[in-house]
Formats: structure tokens, sequence, C-alpha cells
């Protein structure tokens, strides 16, 4: 499975766009892409997915460059609810066993907003 | 649509006792996993249940064990309570195709003492 490595914490203030950077040199051909969000005591929660260049849907952006080394993960204007660590998730969608595949989770991004 | 449900909420047991954690899978899903997350840990994978059988596995002991329903619904057992297994016992549950999205539910808080 590829590494990945996000920076430990960032800050930001509310109405802010911010973005958050993963690094996954070693990502390889099948891997997918994928951030959860989570919050204190709750399970992770799906925010996006990818595998090349730029998907965007209700909630967030996801910006992958040709080489998929890194991916960015940018939520516009954040509110103090999206105070909450942030998981960047590399992996092939299917196991070797035909099943979905397990997700492994790093230390994540703990991400807080103020006013 | 419930969505991952599990079941209890909170629970306190003692070293040396046993514990079974239950899981519904959202409406769909066929495909369950468990991880278990330590205070400020991120997830961690334990199993993933599949057609009834167990088809991935994480770097748990065998003190980790599981179990599918044929409604596809699950439960997680644990024996020989060590005070380390103090987590937050997550499910997920997904279909068998490349949609890859996983949806987690509440989590169980076991606290061992």
């Amino acid at each position: 499975l590829a590494k990945t490595t996000q920076p430990i914490s960032m800050d930001s203030y509310e109405g802010q766009e911010v973005n958050i950077t993963c690094s996954h040199n070693n990502i390889a051909t099948n891997d997918y892409i994928t951030w959860y969000q989570q919050f204190p005591s709750q399970g992770p929660r799906f925010i996006i997915q990818g595998y090349k260049t730029k998907v965007t849907n209700e909630v967030a952006s996801l910006f992958i460059p040709a080489d998929r080394k890194s991916s960015t993960l940018s939520l516009p204007r954040v509110s103090l609810s999206d105070t909450a660590v942030y998981y960047c998730l590399v992996g092939d969608p299917i196991s070797v066993s035909g099943t979905a595949s397990k997700l492994t989770f790093g230390t994540g991004t703990r991400l807080q907003v103020t006013l | 649509d419930a969505g991952v449900t599990q079941s209890p909420t909170h629970l306190i047991k003692t070293r040396g006792q046993q514990v079974t954690l239950r899981c519904s899978p959202k409406s769909g899903h066929d495909t369950v996993s468990w991880y278990q997350q330590a205070l400020g840990q991120g997830p961690q994978f334990i199993f993933q249940y599949y057609e009834e059988e167990e088809r991935q596995r994480g770097n748990f002991p065998d003190r980790f064990s599981g179990h599918q329903f044929p409604n596809y619904s699950s439960e997680l057992n644990v024996n020989a309570l060590l005070l380390g297994d103090s987590a937050l016992y997550l499910c997920a549950s997904t279909r068998a195709d490349p949609t890859y999205e996983q949806y987690f539910g509440p989590g169980t808080r076991l606290t061992v003492t």
C-alpha cells in the first residue's frame, strides 16, 4: 500500500479556502486517492475520491497532478463546522480477493477553523 | 435509509472478559469491515467480511474474531480483553464493486478497566 504524508495540523479563519496536500510518491497504477473527514467520537465520512486531474463535488475539490505523486484537497470558504481531522488514503479499490480493499489510515491532518 | 448502525454505543468491561459488538450495514451493502481507533490515532483495519467469510485481515491477534450473518450484519468478538483494547471500534460497509466508498457507523466506545 502506498504510504501517505500529510501535515499534522493546519489553522484557518472562517471564510477562507483551505488546501491540504498529501504526498504519495509510490502510488500504484490501480490506486485511487480518497479523502475522509472525521469529527471527534464519530466515524470517518467520505469527502471525495479521484484517480487523476481534478474532481469536484458539492463540498470539495481534489487536484491530482499528472505524475499522481501528490494530491490536494481544497475546501472552499471553510466554516467552524469544518474543524475536524482529514485523512488522505491511497489504494486499489478492489483487493486481491476480489472484495473492497481495506482502508489504511495515517494520523491525518487536524484542521482548526476559527473566527 | 438508516446508514450504518452499531450497538452498543458505549461499553465498559474488565480485563479478561469477552465482548461482542454489533453492526448493521447500510442498505444495499454486502461487505463489512471493522476498524479499531485508539485515541489520537487513525483507524486501524481489523478484518473484512463478505459472503459470510473473512476475506481480509489486518495485524490483529486471534483474540479478535468476527462473523457475518446472511442479512449482511456483522459481529466483532474480542476475547481476553486487555487494557490496550480500549478504543473506538468502527464498522464500515460498502458494496463489492469499484465504487470503493465505504460508509462508517458512529462506532462503539469500549473501555477496559
